[in-house]
């Protein structure tokens, strides 16, 4: 079974701090890989995709190492508003049956940001 | 910004009881899914739909399941015979043609009585 791994936290963490997350993937031939936020009892939201050459949006930043396996996400200058879930998602390569087209998630990354 | 909608957006049935939850994916997107959320637990997929027919499924997707794309706007799940573990989140998504990203909607909560 392929998986995604990421750490539950919470991670508690005072406003404008940076804080990171981490995912770790077990499919080598998974071929497109993105971050989402859900909020609770909420749909996950596309926060960036992750390409191998890393990627930023404004306070974000993405990072693939596809030799390791691993994702990150950056977080810069933390906000209230950042207080959410975080969710590693991987596609590509994961099923049976041909397709290569469904996602695959990690429990998702607790955040609490503390005023 | 157009949006993935869902109705309904809670569902309350009996075991045993079929239901139909419904979808409107945005309006140009040609790749359509169906995810699901247990509470607590993280988001799995179980089914991809293109070109009018299933283009892969999950090993939850079982003969109880069924997607249909009925009209040019609406993709549906059909539950056959549902049961206590079927309780979930139920999101429907979509995606472009040489897009990877999907969007969700927001969901239907399902709870299995």
């Amino acid at each position: 079974r392929k998986e995604v791994e990421q750490d539950p936290g919470p991670f508690n963490v005072p406003e404008g701090a940076t804080v990171a997350f981490n995912c770790t993937y077990s499919n080598s031939a998974s071929q497109s890989f993105f971050w989402y936020r859900q909020d609770c009892r909420k749909e996950p939201k596309l926060l960036m995709s992750v390409y191998s050459s890393g990627n930023e949006d404004g306070r974000f930043t993405a990072q693939l190492n596809r030799a390791s396996q691993y994702i990150s996400l950056l977080i810069r200058d933390s906000k209230l508003s950042d207080s959410a879930t975080y969710l590693c998602v991987v596609k590509g390569a994961i099923y049976s049956g041909g397709g290569a087209d469904g996602l695959t998630f990690g429990k998702g990354t607790h955040l609490i940001i503390q005023p | 910004e157009p949006e993935v909608t869902q109705t309904p957006s809670h569902q309350v049935t009996q075991m045993g009881q079929e239901v139909i939850l419904r979808c409107v994916p945005i309006s140009n997107h040609l790749y359509f899914y169906w995810y699901r959320q247990i509470l607590g637990q993280k988001v799995e997929f179980l089914v991809s739909f293109y070109n009018n027919e299933i283009s892969e499924k999950s090993e939850i997707f079982d003969d109880q399941f069924s997607v249909e794309r009925p009209d040019g706007s609406n993709f549906t799940l059909k539950i056959r015979s549902t049961k206590l573990e079927d309780s979930a989140m139920y999101f429907c998504a979509s995606r472009p043609q040489q897009v990877h990203e999907q969007y969700f909607g927001p969901g239907t909560r399902l709870t299995v009585t």
